[in-house]
């Protein structure tokens, strides 16, 4: 079975520039995860979704945003980069709103570089 | 003051030591708690969930205790491929996994 898959694993982008990320749950998982982890520091909670609804939302400014599809796929998307934006972005796929976390997988991430 | 707080890093330590990871949490309402183990440029993967009655995988053991908001992870005779970040994580009543800024951890041969 495939695991949660992110895409792009790596890229640069110019400040101001917007960037598009995405991410598909393990087959079955209806919840999806975003989190932020700037280098040296725990990933931050950004949003969560489950089916289609946003359920949750961290303390970001409203330059991100994403959204789930029906196949529960999901994209977040950051506008305007700042050199602050520079990450690993990590997708958390989970098969209901988890009570444990055994049930929660996170995807290799994406690495975003803003220059 | 930072929801979930973990010793500062990094620890270096001669295989077959025992090393302890200290966290402590703010939100008294948090439901559960886990450990997360974190390669370099990987992403985190769980290590063990924490129970109040003590929990042992191996030569890991974590503790929570609800009153003081601490938990704690022991590693007994350290190998060298314990060498990665140790996570605290806590989650909320909405399935928000909220992460300690994580402890490094080196052993060395």
């Amino acid at each position: 079975d495939a695991g949660v898959t992110q895409s792009p694993t790596h890229l640069i982008k110019t400040r101001g520039q917007h960037v598009t990320l995405r991410c598909s749950p393990i087959s079955g998982h209806k919840s999806v995860s975003w989190y932020q982890q700037v280098l040296g520091q725990g990933p931050q909670f950004i949003f969560q979704y489950y089916e289609k609804e946003e359920r949750g939302r961290g303390n970001f400014p409203d330059r991100f945003s994403a959204r789930q599809f029906p196949n529960y796929s999901s994209e977040l998307n950051v506008n305007a980069l700042l050199l602050g934006d520079s990450a690993l972005y990590l997708c958390a796929s989970s098969d209901y709103r988890a009570r444990t976390g055994n049930t929660i997988y996170f995807g290799e991430g994406s690495w975003l570089t803003v220059v | 003051r930072k929801e979930v707080e973990q010793d500062p890093g990094p620890f270096n330590v001669p295989e077959g030591a025992t090393v302890a990871f200290n966290c402590t949490y703010s939100n008294s309402a948090s439901q559960s708690f886990f450990w997360y183990r974190q390669d370099c440029r990987k992403e985190p993967k769980l290590l063990m969930s924490v129970y109040s009655s003590g929990n042992e995988d191996g030569r890991f053991t974590a503790q929570l205790n609800r009153a003081s908001q601490y938990i704690s992870l022991l590693i007994r005779d350290s190998k060298l491929s314990d060498s990665a970040t140790y996570l605290c994580v806590v989650m909320n009543q909405g399935g928000k996994l909220i992460f300690g800024q994580g402890t490094e951890l080196s052993v060395k041969p």
